[in-house]
């Protein structure tokens, strides 16, 4: 069965400091995978997904960055924080084709200070 | 692109009576629709999901409604209990080959005992 991993879960950093933030898949292949950010009591928001290995479309133009380096992980990283980049980052992927279900990780929740 | 627009943003029902939670979507070429719940600090969990070409599924308590007509699709819940407190996500995926899913804002269900 599949499973999908991130770390770390909670992240506290500080104003300007780098971020990354890992996901991985197992046991599927060339799966569909998206980065979402979820702000305290709020929706979710899609920030990146991608269809293959470097293949990234992003949706929100802000200081964050994604990669796609290997076919069952996702990178998403930021080179300076913002106070409001603080949320919970969820990772989530697809099997793609007809096959439209998506399935979240367990989140890192991020609190910039 | 989609829209998704969901109500109300806050039920609130007695233990046993049943809840509804009604989404609209924008893009007439959508065709699939599915259902999360988030627990308090969770992952959001796929419940239930609806492509195009049906009007209606159900799954024991949960069902779901589609009129592509009026572009809206609603949740059903019926017999409530008090686990089924959370807050509960509709979403579109947009039909445009890139599996984008775009999310309602959320409706945060309580269910008294």
């Amino acid at each position: 069965s599949q499973t999908i991993h991130q770390w770390p879960a909670t992240l506290v950093q500080p104003v300007g400091s780098p971020l990354s933030l890992e996901c991985t898949v197992e046991g599927t292949s060339n799966p569909n995978l998206y980065w979402y950010r979820q702000a305290a009591g709020r929706g979710l928001q899609l920030l990146f997904y991608s269809v293959g290995i470097g293949q990234i479309s992003s949706e929100v133009p802000q200081n964050l960055s994604a990669s796609r380096p290997q076919d069952r992980q996702f990178i998403l990283s930021s080179k300076k924080l913002l106070l409001s980049d603080s949320g919970f980052y969820l990772c989530a992927w697809s099997e793609g084709g007809q096959t439209y279900e998506q399935y979240f990780g367990p989140g890192t929740r991020l609190t910039v200070t | 692109g989609e829209n998704v627009e969901q109500h109300p943003s806050t039920l609130s029902v007695q233990e046993g009576d049943s809840a509804v939670i009604k989404c609209t979507y924008s893009d007439s070429a959508s065709n699939y629709f599915p259902w999360y719940k988030q627990e308090l600090g969770k992952r959001p969990q796929l419940i239930i999901d609806i492509r195009s070409n049906v009007g209606e599924k159900k799954d024991q308590r949960i069902a779901v409604t589609l009129n592509k007509t009026a572009k809206h699709f609603s949740l059903h819940i019926t017999e409530t209990q008090p686990e089924d407190s959370a807050v509960y996500f509709c979403a579109a995926l947009e039909n445009t080959g890139g599996f984008k899913t775009i999310f309602g804002a959320g409706t945060r269900l309580f269910v008294k005992a």
